[in-house]
């Protein structure tokens, strides 16, 4: 199976939360990831967290890491149309090494008026 | 400070022609990084490169070739293009320690 799991679409109304779920495998991961893709564009880093966190928040982004459940999820506050965007969940490799991050297939984020 | 930096930015090749695509970061970083980004396929990492004159495969390395002459550059080569790679192409670049990418914008191949 997949390394990294997000469901690929997300709606919701302008001003409402959104939370963008992602399962991942390795329980090794040092690091865990949310990067946010506009169109036409590259990946941007949102926010990380360690694996010895459960919780990070950053103004509007609040990140929950869950490590028994391989769970890592997004929350996004007062969600707004700038907040449209393909959003990606990223682990550190397998085995720790250097070939970067393993990312999973992105869950596009859509926001109804 | 421009980051990453990838040329061109579109391509079309015919199939069989061959091409480089440029990657340059301006961070000091030692990691550098290629991915593609299919529809419904994510990002899969084609080759990376560890530091200057190193480089290694990744998980769809077939049809690619890469070097990392200076430690700023890093490019990637196809040398006969095929269909199949019809794709947009990501460069990334990191330090070691915390491993967060940084992206250039992307180029977007046709191979027709």
């Amino acid at each position: 199976g997949e390394d990294v799991e997000q469901s690929l679409f997300l709606s919701v109304r302008e001003g409402d939360s959104s939370v963008i779920n992602c399962t991942y495998t390795d329980s090794s991961s040092t690091y865990l990831y949310w990067y946010k893709q506009e169109p036409g564009a590259g990946l941007q880093l949102l926010t990380y967290i360690f694996s010895n966190m459960d919780m990070k928040q950053d103004q509007r982004l609040t990140v929950l890491l869950n490590k028994k459940d391989k769970h890592l999820s997004l929350r996004i506050a007062d969600t707004q149309t700038g907040d449209s965007a393909i959003y990606f969940c990223a682990e550190t490799s397998r085995g720790g090494g250097a070939d970067g991050l393993t990312f999973g297939k992105g869950t596009h984020l859509i926001i109804q008026p | 400070n421009a980051g990453v930096t990838q040329t061109p930015k579109f391509r079309v090749l015919k199939t069989g022609q061959s091409m480089t695509l440029l990657c340059a970061q301006d961070m000091n970083h030692e990691y550098m990084y290629w991915y593609r980004q299919d529809p419904g396929m994510g990002l899969r990492l084609i080759h990376y490169s560890v530091g200057e004159g190193t480089t290694a495969k990744g998980e769809v390395p077939d049809g690619y070739n890469v070097s990392r002459l200076k430690k700023q550059n890093f490019l990637l080569g196809l040398e006969s293009a095929a269909p199949s790679q019809t794709s947009v192409y990501f460069c990334a670049s990191s330090y070691y320690v915390e491993r967060k990418l940084f992206f250039g914008s992307g180029t977007q191949l046709s191979v027709l």
